[in-house]
């Protein structure tokens, strides 16, 4: 695997406060993707990044922001938690040129 | 957007026996993947197969990338094998890049009995 980490692996918190997920890769890849998992869902994408800095909005990216200072970190903000943003949330990264993602364990997280 | 459709969405086996779970998709593909998700939650990467044909094991995958569909085949099912299955595609944006994007489909929840 792609040696990826995601923090915390679960999470509690009240509507209305804001929210940081962190993923962390060791494997140097460019791209770092975001994706929420919800039942009758499937996985869907939230937001991408393509480089350092350089990001862009997926399928379902309202109340979401990112950042991406470095290659190794890749931050998922949701600024005002909703009960709406309940779900598991998994990190995935993929090497330029060839797409094949690989992704982390996941973190669960609940919105009261 | 891309329409990923995946079948069947459920499947009950006896250990030992063996299936073909279907993908269908709506666009011209430079990514597909097949994952495995186990009862912990864990996403497995299968095959990366945007076309052709591959094995690993007692599974293989073919992807007829012209017709927009691929095959997982699994041999000898065992009791590990159960969870669920998704496929993933990525399309070409008009630009000529997609940066690797998935979309899912909805999966097939594969239950293996003793």
């Amino acid at each position: 695997d792609a040696g990826i980490t995601q923090s915390p692996r679960h999470k509690v918190t009240e509507t209305g406060t804001p929210v940081t997920l962190r993923c962390h890769q060791t494997e140097n890849h460019r791209y770092m993707y975001w994706y929420r998992q919800d039942p009758g869902h499937g996985l869907r994408l939230i937001h991408y990044s393509y480089g350092v800095k350089d990001t862009d909005k997926g399928e379902v990216s309202d109340g979401y922001s990112v950042s991406r200072s470095k290659t190794e970190d890749f931050l998922l903000t949701l600024e005002s938690a909703t009960s709406s943003q309940t779900s598991v949330y998994f990190c995935a990264t993929a090497r330029q040129g060839i797409y094949e993602q690989f992704f982390g364990p996941g973190t669960r997280l609940t919105v009261l | 957007g891309i329409q990923v459709e995946q079948s069947p969405p459920d499947l009950i086996l006896q250990e030992g026996a063996n299936s073909t779970l279907r993908c269908n998709f709506s666009v011209s593909v430079n990514n597909l993947q097949w994952f495995h998700q186990n009862p912990w939650g864990q996403l497995i990467n299968l095959f990366y197969i945007p076309s052709g044909t591959k094995q690993n094991g007692r599974l293989s995958a073919t992807t007829v990338a012209t017709e927009r569909y691929s095959l997982l085949y699994i041999s000898s099912s065992q009791t590990t094998d159960s969870g669920v299955y998704f496929c993933a595609v990525g399309g070409m944006n008009a630009g000529g890049t997609s940066y690797g994007k998935l979309t899912f489909g909805q999966g097939t929840i594969l239950t293996v009995h003793p």
